[in-house]
């Protein structure tokens, strides 16, 4: 089955560290640019990170640059996202996302990352 | 960064009618490479989004084909020919033309 599964998130204090992982499945992963993209509770959808298919290449927005960092390993077909200084607002449900043909072809059933004291 | 612009953010509607969505953009679409990376995600409460057309006008496998996708540059429009009850939920669209990838703030699509 073709699938994304995300696992990592959890309750955090402010300024600490999370690390999530996208395992996937399904499809030739090495082949795809993958993205994370977080939802906060009731909001809309925003593009934090991006890797392209061997690693070299990555992006981030504003909002996370210099805090995030998005790796993948091609041979385990995973990709992670390592989250520091973490900050309240950073608290969403973060969907790993395949990419293809310039769009979001394929989502991950998210993993809920709570940021609070 | 680009700005998308969706109108409206409600839409209540009868089932059976149509649904025009709208998404206008702060700059071109266009990419160097000339393809334009203006697609539409579908989510419906608790659940991920759903992709649905692609490059402005291509369906995703399995989409029906009461969804239609159109326009050029920077103004897009997402059409439902005959709305169904699965249809409600919020749909998005999304520019990948340039990094970092933005969304539209979503439009509710509810049935009278």
């Amino acid at each position: 089955e073709v699938q994304l599964v995300e696992s990592g998130g959890g309750l955090v204090q402010p300024g600490g560290s999370l690390r999530l992982s996208c395992a996937a499945s399904g499809f030739t992963f090495s082949s795809h640019w993958m993205y994370w993209v977080r939802q906060a509770p009731g909001k809309g959808l925003v593009c934090v990170s991006r890797i392209e298919t061997d690693g070299r290449t990555t992006s981030y927005a504003d909002s996370v640059k210099g805090r995030f960092t998005i790796s993948r390993d091609n041979a385990k077909n995973t990709l992670h996202l390592q989250m520091t200084s973490l900050r309240v607002e950073d608290t969403a449900l973060y969907y790993c996302v395949r990419g293809w043909s310039g769009a979001f072809d394929l989502w991950g059933q998210g993993t809920m990352v709570t940021v609070s004291s | 960064d680009i700005v998308m612009t969706q109108t409206p953010l409600s839409s209540p509607v009868t089932l059976g009618q149509p649904a025009s969505i709208s998404c206008r953009s702060s700059q071109s679409l266009v990419h160097s490479d000339g393809n334009t990376y203006l697609s539409w995600l579908h989510q419906r409460p608790g659940q991920p989004p759903r992709p649905l057309i692609y490059k402005i006008f291509n369906h995703f496998s399995g989409v029906p084909d009461r969804f239609s996708g159109s326009g050029a540059g920077t103004d897009f429009t997402l059409k439902i020919s005959r709305v169904e009850a699965e249809d409600v939920g919020v749909y998005y669209c999304v520019q990948a033309t340039q990094f970092p990838f933005t969304f539209g703030q979503g439009t509710k699509l509810e049935i009278k």
